[in-house]
């Protein structure tokens, strides 16, 4: 079965520090990889994406994430943590042809 | 800016009663989709339409039904509302392509008592 991992529930942070959400999938094929976030009482919001090329994908809000083939990872980074970032944070995956597979989703607490 | 709206934010509806989640995007996405978000679930898809009239099974389709008349318009029945679908519904759209990322509206928090 395809399966995206979060494997932390919950990431705190304190502002001005760098940040890591992670997220590991098991998935055929070489899937395109996708970061979402979530703000209270919204829907999501795309933040970046890998297709190919550079393992290091810029993308909004100054966040970047690498893909790692050999680990199946695509972790979220930002150098410096703003407290207005934090927000539930979800990876995804589309295997070519298929549909979307969301992570459990990541809830990151910058505090002040 | 891609706008998806979703008819309502809020919802409270009774058991066995017949419940009507609209969509509405305006950049004439070619896909649409409706997914539910439960917390530690992520996101997980109930149906999806890659083009008018057309309709696919997503994960878990069991309980609903959907219907895509128009382009833009990408609606979610819930036959005979159920307890167990109380949830957060969320409607995304995005052209096709598996390399493009999607859309997505504010969501329609749905409580059935």
């Amino acid at each position: 079965a395809q399966s995206v991992a979060q494997p932390e529930d919950q990431v705190n942070v304190a502002e001005g520090n760098p940040l890591t959400v992670k997220c590991t999938y098991s998935v055929s094929g070489n899937p395109y990889l996708f970061w979402y976030v979530q703000y209270p009482n919204r829907g999501l919001q795309f933040l970046l994406k890998y297709i190919t090329g550079d393992n290091l994908v810029k993308g909004s809000y100054g966040f970047e994430a690498e893909f790692n083939k050999s680990q199946t990872s695509f972790h979220l980074k930002k150098p410096s943590a703003l407290v207005s970032d934090s927000a539930l944070y979800f990876c995804a995956v589309r295997p070519y042809g298929q549909n979307f597979v969301f992570g459990p989703g990541t809830r990151l607490s910058v505090l002040p | 800016d891609v706008k998806v709206t979703q008819s309502s934010r809020y919802l409270v509806k009774r058991t066995g009663e017949k419940v009507f989640l609209e969509c509405v995007q305006d950049m004439d996405h070619e896909n649409m989709f409706w997914y539910r978000q439960d917390p530690g679930l992520g996101l997980r898809l109930i149906y999806f339409s890659y083009d008018v009239k057309m309709k696919e099974k997503g994960d878990i389709p069991e309980g609903y039904s959907v219907s895509r008349e128009k382009k833009e318009r990408f609606s979610l029945i819930l036959e005979s509302a159920s307890t167990n679908q109380t949830s957060m519904y969320l409607c995304a759209s995005g052209w096709g392509g598996a390399n493009n990322e999607q859309f997505f509206g504010p969501g329609t928090r749905l409580t059935v008592l």
